[in-house]
């Protein structure tokens, strides 16, 4: 039973349209994160959600959008993809209030952009 | 703002050999540090922390230690095996609001032969 699920594992879209990306997770945790990944592995960080507040924004462009319909539930709609949105992107759950740094991650959803 | 920088990849070991893969870090207060190993086609999953200056860290054969005086986590393993094929990725914590926001390095991909 996975932890973190992410759904596509692979998105292959043109410039210009607007995706989704889902992602759930089954362990009760409060907080979620989306991470992107890029070519050369950097990994950053995007949003995080607490108790479906968003809580972390990182200078993300507004095209891209997080939405949490509930705790267990971040998906990420992205609009007017450009080339440069060509990524992994990792989704994370992790307990906020007592945690020490664990993040779970989900297995990415690569994206391109032709 | 907070930074971690690894020692560039990659690295490649034969099977048996001694591991060591560089981390030092910048960071405000004292953060919790962490290595996380990504195997191919997977995410990202904790190998092991230290949340204060001078705990070790070990899982799996794999140590590092928290030294303040050297801002440095430096993960060794004694004796690789092929299946530590992996990249891996120092991190720092830096929690806001009941979130985890883990900063990373730029990963190092490890590569052991037979």
């Amino acid at each position: 039973d996975t932890a973190v699920s992410q759904t596509p594992k692979y998105l292959v879209t043109q410039m210009g349209n607007d995706k989704s990306i889902k992602c759930e997770q089954n362990l009760g945790h409060d907080t979620m994160y989306w991470y992107k990944q890029d070519s050369k592995k950097f990994l950053k960080i995007m949003f995080s959600y607490n108790n479906k507040e968003l809580i972390i924004n990182e200078t993300v462009p507004n095209r891209f959008s997080p939405k949490s319909p509930d705790k267990a539930h971040l998906n990420l709609h992205i609009n007017s993809l450009e080339l440069g949105d060509s990524a992994v992107y990792f989704c994370a759950s992790s307990q906020g209030s007592t945690n020490t740094g664990e993040l779970f991650f989900g297995e990415g959803s690569r994206l391109t952009v032709l | 703002g907070d930074s971690v920088t690894q020692m560039e990849g990659p690295v490649t070991l034969s099977e048996e050999a001694f591991l060591t893969i560089n981390c030092t870090y910048t960071a405000t207060g004292y953060p919790s540090l962490f290595w996380y190993v990504q195997y191919p086609g997977e995410g990202l999953q904790l190998l092991l922390k230290a949340t204060k200056a001078d705990d070790k860290g070990s899982n799996k054969g794999f140590e590092a230690t928290y030294r303040k005086e050297t801002t440095s986590f430096h993960l060794e393993k004694g004796s690789v095996q092929v299946s530590d094929s992996a990249v891996y990725f120092c991190a720092l914590s830096d929690k806001r609001q009941g979130a985890q926001k883990l900063v990373f390095g730029q990963g190092t991909r490890l590569t052991i032969n037979p």
